[in-house]
């Protein structure tokens, strides 16, 4: 069973940065790719973008372009969502996701998710 | 950006009913259409894919239909657990967009 674990919540002033964690349970994240998805309060989630970590490749959603990073660290155990110039509407909980295709090239393809993190609570407020 | 709508917002029923949600996309997504359920402080989980197939695990009272630009999530006869809320996702394009959801409530 894959399972995906998220870093903390946090609490940011309007302007600054966050950076979420999330690792596999199982150590690596084996050809798949991991996405990024917010839901804030009420509302639909939210898809913001995607890396394989594997291939270093990826994509973001035009909403997100020049505020978002999604990283992976060198041992590719870990993706990172960077997220910068904070505002209130930014408060939501962020989900790290696993799409349903299997990687063996850098294409990066439009996808479903199947695994879902436990959820980061990103709270923006001054 | 291609947009989702479902309807009904809410959709009241007993268990052992039959449900039915749709979604419509605001231009073709052809047959790259997901469900998810969401139950309160819960991850959304992947019901159903490219239109029709079941996900791992998910019951076959779950079933989806349509094409193009309509969809249709029927759930043959409530149980009590199905009362959460339902949201479409498709692949088409980008960016990847979901809908606002369809929330199941018990009468």
């Amino acid at each position: 069973q894959v399972q995906l674990v998220q870093s903390g919540a946090e609490v940011k002033k309007p302007g600054s940065s966050v950076k979420v964690s999330c690792e596999p349970s199982g150590g690596t994240f084996n050809n798949y790719a991991i996405n990024w998805v917010r839901q804030a309060p009420g509302q639909g989630p939210e898809w913001m973008g995607g890396i394989i970590p594997d291939f270093r490749t990826g994509k973001y959603a035009q909403k997100f372009q020049g505020r978002v990073t999604i990283t992976t660290d060198e041992a590719r155990t870990t993706v990172y969502m960077e997220l910068s110039s904070l505002r209130s509407e930014d408060t939501a909980v962020y989900y790290c996701t696993r799409g349903t295709f299997y990687y063996e090239d850098s294409s990066f393809y439009g996808d479903y998710f199947d695994y879902w993190g436990q959820g980061t609570l990103v709270t923006v407020s001054s | 950006e291609i947009v989702l709508t479902q309807s009904p917002a809410t959709l009241s029923l007993s268990p052992g009913e039959r449900a039915t949600l749709s979604c419509r996309a605001s231009q073709s997504v052809s047959y790259y259409l997901a469900w998810y359920q969401q139950k309160p402080g819960q991850a959304p989980r992947l019901l159903i894919y490219d239109v029709s197939y079941r996900a791992t695990g998910i019951p076959a009272r779950f079933s989806g239909s349509g094409s193009g630009t309509d969809f249709t999530l029927t759930i043959s006869s409530l149980e009590p657990e199905d009362f959460a809320v339902y949201y479409c996702q498709h692949r088409s394009d980008w960016p990847l967009t979901f809908g606002q959801g369809t929330r199941l409530e018990i009468k």
